[in-house]
């Protein structure tokens, strides 16, 4: 079975600080694909990263950072220096082979305040 | 940039009532999918589709549902008899395969009164 767990239900921070959230995988499949997606109050869900299972790189995209550890089935989402425009909801999903089955966590609200 | 456009953005309906979502995917893209988004739950997958049938679905997409690529562009789900239960946002996606990224379009409100 899979299983994505997002533990933390909301994270509140003030402008410019960082914000991690986590993300911690169960599948015994050996080859997955690990998602990010924003959630913005407009409601449409957009695509930030996909990574597949044997990719343990981490990732940099300008202020959005991952950290894939498969030791601990761990993907980690790093926001830095945070902006009123990251308020969004925030979930990670997982994938195997399955059609595009994507297994969702039930996400991490942010609320970024000026 | 190419994106996936659904209609309506709202829709009420009484229970029983028969609902189509209509979704238009992007052009090039061959898998289609329907998740849904119950007020203040996570996001479950419903069904996908490629080739113009069912690659997969979910235990929630029982008998009432349906799926139909009418003509080439349009991906369509039916609800045939819609329940109290069924309120929710109902998100159309497409992929170019099937473990790419999924664009998911702004979604369709489905209220069942």
């Amino acid at each position: 079975a899979q299983k994505v767990t997002q533990a933390q239900t909301e994270i509140s921070v003030v402008e410019k600080e960082d914000v991690t959230l986590d993300c911690v995988y169960e599948t015994r499949d050996t080859t997955y694909y690990l998602f990010w997606y924003k959630q913005p109050p407009s409601g449409e869900l957009v695509f930030l990263i996909r990574r597949n299972s044997f990719d343990e790189q981490n990732e940099i995209s300008g202020r959005y950072s991952w950290n894939f550890q498969k030791s601990t089935s761990s993907f980690n989402f790093t926001i830095t220096a945070s902006q009123v425009v990251d308020s969004a909801v925030y979930f990670c999903a997982l994938t195997t082979d399955s059609w595009g089955k994507l297994q969702f966590g039930a996400g991490t609200q942010v609320v970024v305040t000026p | 940039e190419p994106e996936v456009t659904q209609t309506p953005s709202h829709q009420v309906t009484q229970m029983g009532q028969e609902v189509i979502l209509r979704c238009v995917p992007i052009s090039n893209h061959l898998y289609f999918y329907w998740y849904r988004q119950i007020l203040g739950q996570k996001v479950e997958f419903l069904v996908s589709f490629y080739n113009n049938e069912i690659s997969e679905k979910s235990e929630i997409f029982d008998d009432q549902f349906s799926v139909e690529r009418p003509d080439g562009s349009n991906f369509t789900l039916k609800i045939r008899s819609t329940k109290l239960e069924d309120s929710a946002m109902y998100f159309c996606a497409s992929s170019l395969d099937f473990t790419g990224e999924l664009f998911f379009g702004e979604g369709s409100r489905l209220t069942v009164l």
